[in-house]
């Protein structure tokens, strides 16, 4: 199962793009890159997942990389509701639908 | 809001006792899975299981077991209880190929004394 490895905090301020990037060097040609948020005594919640190039949703965007070994979660415009641990993780749905996650972004919007 | 709920939300355990979690999914999600999360870290897969058998184990010792049942319902039992089995305890379920489409419960907060 490939690893990830994130940045363990982040700062920001109101109304800021923010983006998070995930390393995973050794994902797999099979694996899809998902990304969770988390706020406290909550289980996560998915926010988005994509497997090359590009993917937005109404929360979020997911930039993929042609080589795959990153990703970058961006939030834009971020609110003190954003505050929250963010996980990415890879995985390969035909080979395990667990889920492993990392320690997380802690991310930290001030006003 | 969540399709998934897990009872109890808070409970409060001596070393060495038994507990049961329960976890009820979102009907037709025949995939349910249960994490540990301790304070500051990420969760930890605890085990998997698709239409009521086992099929994936994190690494957890045996005393760590579950049930699911026919209803979408599932169980954790942990046996023989340790201090450091203090987490918060989450349950997640998922539909047939929706690999992304995992949906988490709040969790039960299980303290061990």
């Amino acid at each position: 199962l490939a690893k990830t490895t994130q940045p363990i905090s982040m700062d920001s301020y109101e109304g800021q793009e923010v983006n998070i990037t995930c390393s995973h060097n050794n994902i797999a040609t099979n694996d899809y890159i998902t990304w969770y948020q988390q706020f406290p005594s909550q289980g996560p919640r998915f926010i988005i997942q994509g497997y090359k190039t590009k993917v937005t949703n109404e929360v979020a965007s997911l930039f993929i990389p042609a080589d795959r070994k990153s990703s970058t979660l961006s939030l834009p415009r971020v609110s003190l509701s954003d505050t929250a641990v963010y996980y990415c993780l890879v995985g390969d749905q035909d080979n395990t639908d667990k889920l492993i996650f990392g320690t997380g972004t802690r991310l930290q919007v001030f006003p | 809001e969540t399709g998934v709920t897990q009872s109890p939300t808070h409970l409060i355990k001596t070393r060495g006792q038994q507990v049961t979690l329960r976890c009820s999914s979102q009907s037709g999600h025949n995939t349910v899975s249960w994490y540990q999360q301790a304070l500051g870290q990420g969760p930890q897969f605890i085990f998997q299981y698709y239409r009521e058998e086992e099929n994936g184990r994190g690494n957890f010792p045996p005393r760590f077991s579950g049930l699911q049942f026919p209803n979408y319902s599932s169980e954790l039992n942990v046996n023989a209880l340790e201090l450091d089995d203090s987490a918060l305890y989450l349950c997640a379920s998922s539909g047939d190929g929706e690999f992304y489409g995992y949906t988490f419960g709040s969790g039960t907060r299980l303290t061990v004394v």
